[in-house]
């Protein structure tokens, strides 16, 4: 069954540092892989999405996530973070008959320090 | 389009009682998903629509749960009787089925606080 693992809990940068969110996968296939950042009670909102062909894959905010099969990883990076984007990162898989169902990490909480 | 619709946006129940939580798809999106966020289990897939018809209930995590389509624009998950450890942010999100998870939507979640 296809599963993501976020190694980092929690990660502290500092305003204007670059970024970089460790996602890993399982899938035997190319799979379908998403970010989506969640703000404080709110809901969950596509950063970005990578279904096949360029491998580095660019999203809103400035955000981009390469896709390395190799690794089995798709890393999200951001290379100068904004304090607005302190929230917490899910990176997820699809999954299940016609990649309908979105498996998620456990996700990572990004504080941005001044 | 005003996105997908949940009501209400914060529940507090007693528990015991029964909790009925409610999802507006955007229009012309025939699939419908329910999922449940909680620190311990985070965001795990309850139960999905396709054409108001539920696919996979594989997730609904005990009999307490029920959820149903009546149409292609209305959802409900129902919780009776509550408990505590249901205490959960609920969100639904809607996508065209031919997209699948490619085509989501999500709501912006009901908090149900079972005391």
């Amino acid at each position: 069954a296809q599963s993501v693992t976020q190694p980092d809990i929690h990660i502290t940068v500092s305003e204007g540092a670059s970024l970089e969110l460790r996602c890993n996968y399982s899938y035997g296939a190319t799979p379908y892989l998403f970010w989506y950042v969640q703000s404080p009670g709110q809901g969950l909102q596509l950063l970005l999405k990578y279904f096949s062909g360029d491998t580095l894959v660019q999203g809103i905010k400035g955000f981009e996530a390469e896709f390395k099969r190799s690794q089995s990883s798709f890393n999200l990076r951001k290379p100068s973070v904004h304090w607005s984007d302190a929230a917490e990162y899910f990176c997820a898989v699809g999954a299940g008959t016609g990649f309908q169902k979105l498996v998620f990490g456990t996700g990572t909480r990004l504080l941005v320090s001044p | 389009d005003a996105g997908v619709i949940q009501s209400p946006r914060h529940e507090v129940t007693e528990m015991g009682q029964e909790v009925t939580l409610r999802c507006k798809p955007i229009s012309g999106h025939n699939s419908l998903f329910w999922y449940r966020q909680t620190m311990m289990r985070g965001l795990e897939l309850l139960i999905y629509f396709n054409n108001n018809v539920p696919i996979d209930d594989s997730g609904m995590p005990e009999d307490r749960f029920s959820a149903k389509m009546p149409n292609a624009s209305f959802s409900t998950l129902k919780i009776q009787p509550s408990e505590p450890r249901d205490s959960a942010v609920y969100f639904c999100a809607s996508s065209p089925v031919e997209r699948g998870s490619s085509g989501y939507t999500f709501g912006s979640g009901t908090r149900l606080t079972v005391v």
